[in-house]
Formats: structure tokens, C-alpha cells, sequence
């Protein structure tokens, strides 16, 4: 099945400083989400990408669908202590004869630890 | 609040159990959706309803059943519990079956300890 490979597995990071994380596939995607989840939550969606080469922001996250629809990214600024977290890229997989529905498969993760 | 309520929060049982995960989406949305969160797996998912119909499915085991009622709640089954269903089970939702419904929103999930 289609996979999601994302990279760092974590990241340990000074407050404040700028955050990248991206996901890759072998396989093409039409849709790319990206997802927070903190401890005893559920994720929480943070952006949503619809066309290649689109980049969208949600305050200090941005993230960007990939120009080969295999990839996306995400980039968090000035990171603060809140942002503590694991971030799940997220995307439908390929679905010619209409039998997945509106399934989503996810990557595995990265976790985003902050010193402050 | 994502607006997706799931009840109850946390479950323990024994193996050979049945228990029953109830879920309520987002005022409005149509389709709800179960997934399964686990270290091994990670967040895989399980099935979807779309207006009280069964719209797709994934890797959701026979012993387990999901449905969705008239007032769009759902439900997901787990019977014969083993060990290895130890997992937190999400409901989420969305609008409906368009390409926005891929913006799905998460509840709070229930975390289910089988011993």
C-alpha cells in the first residue's frame, strides 16, 4: 500500500528557533494534511494542501505540497514551548475504483521537543 | 474541541470481552470515520460511514463492527478482545464524501486496555 516517510523521527530544539519536517512517498498524493497531536489527545488538523506547489500558512506553520506530489513540508517559526507535540503528515491514497472511501493514511511521525 | 465527542474515555476489560466505543461527530458533518492508534501501527484506519451507510473500509478485523444511527452517531464493536487490541481507537468527521472531506477532524479518542 501507499506509505508516508517522514523525517526527522524527532527533533529536539531550542525555543525559538525554526522548525522543518517533511514527509515523502513513493506513490503520488492529491491531498496532503498535516496533523498535531499532544499527549491524551486526538490530532488536530493544522493545514490542509490541495495542488502541487501550494503553500499554505497557518500563523507560524507553513507547509507546502510538493511540486512532484510525493512530498510535502512543514515549517513551524520561532517555535514556543506549546508546540510540543508529534506532527502526522496525512493524505488519501490513490483511489481509482472509488473503494477507499475518504480514508486517510498517515506517516509515522515526528516528535518536536522544545527547550525553553 | 474539535466538536467530536467519543465516550467513554478510557476502558479496561479482559480478553474474550465485548465492548462498544460510541462517538458523536461535529454538528453538521455526515461522515464519520474509526481509526485505530497503536505503537506498532500507528494511526491506521478502520472504517467509514457516510450518512448512515458504510463507505469504506480498511484493516478493521471481523470481530469488529462499527454503524452509524439516524442522528449520525456511531458505533465501533470489539468483541473477542485480545491483548493486541490494546490501542486508542479515534472517531473522526468530516462534511461529507467531497474532496474537502478529507479534512477530517478528531475526537478525543478512547483508550482500550484488554488484560
Amino acid at each position: 500500500g501507499q506509505q508516508l516517510n517522514q523525517s526527522p523521527q524527532s527533533m529536539f530544539i531550542q525555543e525559538g528557533e525554526d522548525v522543518s519536517m517533511n514527509c515523502t512517498s513513493s506513490s503520488i498524493f492529491n491531498t496532503w494534511l498535516w496533523y498535531k497531536q499532544e499527549p491524551g489527545e486526538g490530532p488536530v488538523l493544522l493545514i490542509a494542501l490541495y495542488k502541487a506547489g501550494e503553500l499554505t500558512s497557518n500563523g507560524r506553520l507553513t507547509a507546502q505540497f510538493g511540486i512532484t506530489r510525493k512530498d510535502s513540508f512543514l515549517n513551524i517559526s520561532a517555535s514556543i514551548p506549546s508546540d510540543v507535540g508529534i506532527y502526522f503528515c496525512a493524505g488519501p491514497p490513490d483511489d481509482v475504483h472509488r473503494q477507499y472511501g475518504n480514508k486517510l493514511v498517515f506517516g509515522a511521525g515526528t516528535i518536536l521537543r522544545v527547550k525553553s | 474541541d474539535s466538536g467530536v465527542t467519543q465516550t467513554p474515555k478510557h476502558l479496561i476489560t479482559a480478553t474474550g470481552q465485548r465492548v462498544t466505543l460510541r462517538c458523536s461527530p461535529r454538528s453538521g458533518d455526515l461522515s464519520v470515520y474509526w481509526y485505530q492508534q497503536s505503537l506498532d501501527q500507528g494511526l491506521q484506519f478502520l472504517i467509514q460511514y457516510y450518512n448512515g451507510e458504510e463507505r469504506a473500509k480498511g484493516n478493521i478485523l471481523e470481530r469488529f463492527s462499527a454503524q452509524q444511527f439516524p442522528d449520525l452517531h456511531s458505533e465501533l464493536n470489539l468483541s473477542s478482545l485480545e491483548l493486541g487490541d490494546s490501542a486508542l481507537y479515534f472517531c473522526a468527521s468530516s462534511v461529507g464524501v467531497g474532496g474537502s472531506s478529507y479534512e477530517q477532524y478528531f475526537g478525543p479518542g478512547t483508550r482500550l486496555t484488554v488484560t
